[in-house]
């Protein structure tokens, strides 16, 4: 089973500023890579498949890069409803599918 | 617009078997894969095991033994069963309508519920 690790466990940032933050697999998974946002409440939303690709309806501001084991989710000019959890999520080596702990991004 | 809804017990008692439902609405459920995601404070997401009607079921190694995934094409329904739960078992549950990819990419997502193992 792929581990996925995701760095930091919590971010802190100002609306308006950009937040980046990392997710790390156990072996390569190529660019089998996905993000997801959680909020309060509510189920995860897919953000980012391919490593790079945005989902249809995410906004440009989400940008993730990556390939291998190492992948970056980057979210430029945070705007309120941005502060959330994101997950990492890999697909390259399944079953199972196997998620990140994820990084909660909150208000500074 | 597809909506996906999990229904069935919120409290299971130990040892006892977990039975969930997931209501397909706006497409039929022979179109695509669906999965089953769990997720707990302790453990985060754990995806349980996917499948398409006529085509082949995955499930979670780890919980192979204990769980069966199937469906009801004619309700547009499918349905989880986890047996001999323990209280590790208590989590969010949802259903999933995965992408057209083919891959295991999780688009579509019901509300969740909250199922509790205790006596």
């Amino acid at each position: 089973e792929i581990v996925m690790t995701q760095s930091p466990a919590t971010l802190s940032v100002s609306p308006g500023e950009r937040a980046t933050f990392s997710c790390r697999a156990s072996q390569s998974v190529s660019t089998n890579l996905a993000w997801y946002q959680q909020k309060p409440g509510q189920a995860p939303r897919l953000l980012i498949y391919g490593a790079s690709s945005r989902a249809t309806g995410v906004p440009a501001r989400f940008s993730g890069s990556g390939s291998g084991t190492e992948f970056t989710l980057s979210i430029s000019n945070l705007q309120s409803e941005d502060f959330a959890v994101y997950y990492c999520q890999q697909y390259k080596d399944w079953p199972p599918a196997t998620f990140g702990p994820g990084t909660k991004v909150d208000l500074k | 617009q597809v909506q996906l809804q999990e229904s069935g017990p919120g409290l299971v008692k130990p040892s006892e078997t977990l039975s969930l439902t997931c209501n397909v609405s706006g497409g039929s459920i022979r179109d695509f894969y669906y999965t089953w995601i769990r997720q707990t404070a302790g453990k985060g997401l754990e995806w349980i095991g996917r499948f398409r009607t006529s085509g082949t079921t995955y499930y979670n190694p780890s919980l192979k033994s204990r769980v069966t995934m199937s469906e009801d094409v004619s309700k547009n329904q499918f349905f989880l069963r986890l047996n001999s739960v323990t209280a590790a078992d208590s989590a969010i549950y949802y259903c999933v309508r995965d992408s057209a990819s083919g891959w295991p990419l999780f688009e579509h997502w019901g509300q969740g519920i909250l199922v509790t193992v205790s006596s």
